[in-house]
């Protein structure tokens, strides 16, 4: 079956921008998840959504956000770009049974954001 | 609070030898999964494996292996007789039982031919 799927998979930005990212999970996965990866932080966690509700949230600031469809597939906005902001940002889907989740997280390629 | 430590930033192995990449975690849950992930240049995360907190049995999966040890708060990844195929960024992660992981700082592994 078709993985997790991120559009666009590279796109520039210049500082001040919004920018906005989807994310389709694998099909039958419920829960979608979100990452920042820079050299100098590392992986991140940015934010959950199961149901169309965020359930977990990092320590990022307001100007990332995030939502999903009740097809599950999500999509993350970050307004009034940062040059820090530069980054590739991973989506997750995970298999959730009975609202409990099996342990199942799978990653998609990413999307390579640029902020000049 | 969660944390993973990857100690080894970079490894370099010629190929065909044994190499070994160490996590350690740490959490104070006693229900958590412990997981292995391969970024290759392109990007994407590849899943190695997953273990919950209740299964310390070791696994092998072809030339890989991983031993999973919570009495020293270790789950060690090893890959034998190595090939190029193997060189990438390989990171270990903690779940604490919900989606959402605690990343090591990953171990950049280059196989020489």
């Amino acid at each position: 079956k078709a993985g997790v799927t991120q559009t666009p998979r590279y796109l520039i930005k210049t500082r001040g921008q919004q920018v906005t990212l989807s994310c389709s999970p694998i099909s039958g996965h419920r829960s979608v998840s979100w990452y920042q990866q820079t050299p100098g932080q590392g992986l991140q966690f940015l934010f959950e959504y199961f149901s169309e509700t965020q359930r977990n949230k990092g320590n990022f600031p307001g100007r990332f956000s995030g939502r999903q469809f009740s097809n599950s597939r999500s999509e993350m906005n970050v307004s009034t770009l940062e040059l820090g902001d530069s980054a590739l940002y991973l989506c997750a889907s995970s298999l959730t049974l009975a609202g409990v989740w099996t342990g199942e997280l799978f990653f998609g390629e990413g999307s390579r954001l640029t902020v000049l | 609070a969660q944390k993973v430590t990857q100690a080894q930033t970079e490894i370099s192995v010629v190929e065909k030898e044994d190499v070994t990449l160490d996590c350690v975690y740490e959490t104070r849950d006693t229900t958590y999964y412990l997981f292995w992930y391969k970024q290759p240049p392109s990007g994407e995360l590849v899943f190695l494996i997953r273990r919950n907190s209740f299964d310390e049995q070791n696994e092998i999966s072809g030339r890989y292996s991983w031993n999973f040890q919570k009495s020293t708060s270790s789950f060690n990844f090893t890959i034998t007789a190595s090939q190029v195929v193997d060189s990438a960024v390989y990171f270990c992660a903690l779940s604490e039982g919900v989606e959402r992981l605690t990343f090591g700082t990953g171990t950049r592994l280059t196989i020489i031919p």
